[in-house]
């Protein structure tokens, strides 16, 4: 089975901040994503990357930016927290050739920024 | 663009009844669609897709859904619903035809099933 593991389940942290976001595939897969879900609005796109070191940017870029050192492990960061930034995070893996893949997903990061 | 319509926020059944958690889509192209169930506090549960072919598609834990292209549908179905399968559904659309690898979902479908 595909795992894909995000650091922290539950993330308490101060406005100003700067704050990580990690996660971890062991499928081999090329493409990573990171949404936010909130309630009403259903998921949104941060960012996704398709390889290493490439990024591209999602539907809700800003405030956010990420880092793809390695295949396995997707950073999103936070330059300087905001309390519009409390959210719960979701990271998810596919494969890139077949687009006809779903996507796997991570328990989730509830972040609250005070 | 792509865009996914989940106009239910919540639906209540009785357990032992059938289920519907309905979905439309728009995309430029053909769609790959899918469905995912999130339990509480936990990420997003792959369920089922439809790629091609049979409209017609089982997936996990008992369900499926009806592909129908004349009406840009694609609900979520169970003959009989089980309290355990109260949560939060999703539904999502991939243009087939762009290449593009990103999915676009709905806003999510509670489903509360009593006992």
């Amino acid at each position: 089975d595909v795992k894909v593991t995000q650091s922290s389940r539950y993330l308490v942290k101060r406005t100003g901040e700067k704050v990580f976001l990690e996660c971890v595939q062991d499928m081999d897969h090329e493409n990573m994503f990171w949404y936010r879900q909130d309630p009403g609005l259903g998921l949104r796109l941060i960012y996704f990357s398709y390889d290493v070191k490439m990024k591209e940017k999602g539907d809700i870029p800003e405030g956010y930016s990420v880092s793809r050192e390695k295949k396995e492990r997707f950073s999103l960061i936070l330059e300087s927290a905001s309390t519009n930034q409390t959210s719960m995070y979701l990271c998810a893996s596919s494969f890139r050739g077949f687009s006809n893949q779903p996507q796997h997903f991570g328990d989730g990061t509830r972040l609250s920024i005070l | 663009a792509q865009s996914v319509a989940q106009p239910e926020d919540q639906v209540n059944v009785a357990e032992g009844n059938p289920l519907t958690v309905k979905c439309t889509y728009s995309v430029s192209g053909n769609p790959y669609l899918f469905w995912y169930v999130q339990y509480p506090n936990r990420g997003l549960q792959f369920l089922l897709k439809y790629i091609t072919g049979d409209n017609l598609v089982k997936g996990s834990y008992g369900f499926e859904a009806e592909f129908n292209k004349s009406q840009t549908s694609f609900h979520l179905k169970k003959p009989s619903a089980l309290v355990s399968d109260s949560a939060l559904y999703f539904c999502a659309v991939r243009d087939r035809d762009t290449g593009f690898q990103k999915l676009v979902f709905g806003t999510g479908t509670r489903l509360l099933v009593s006992p």
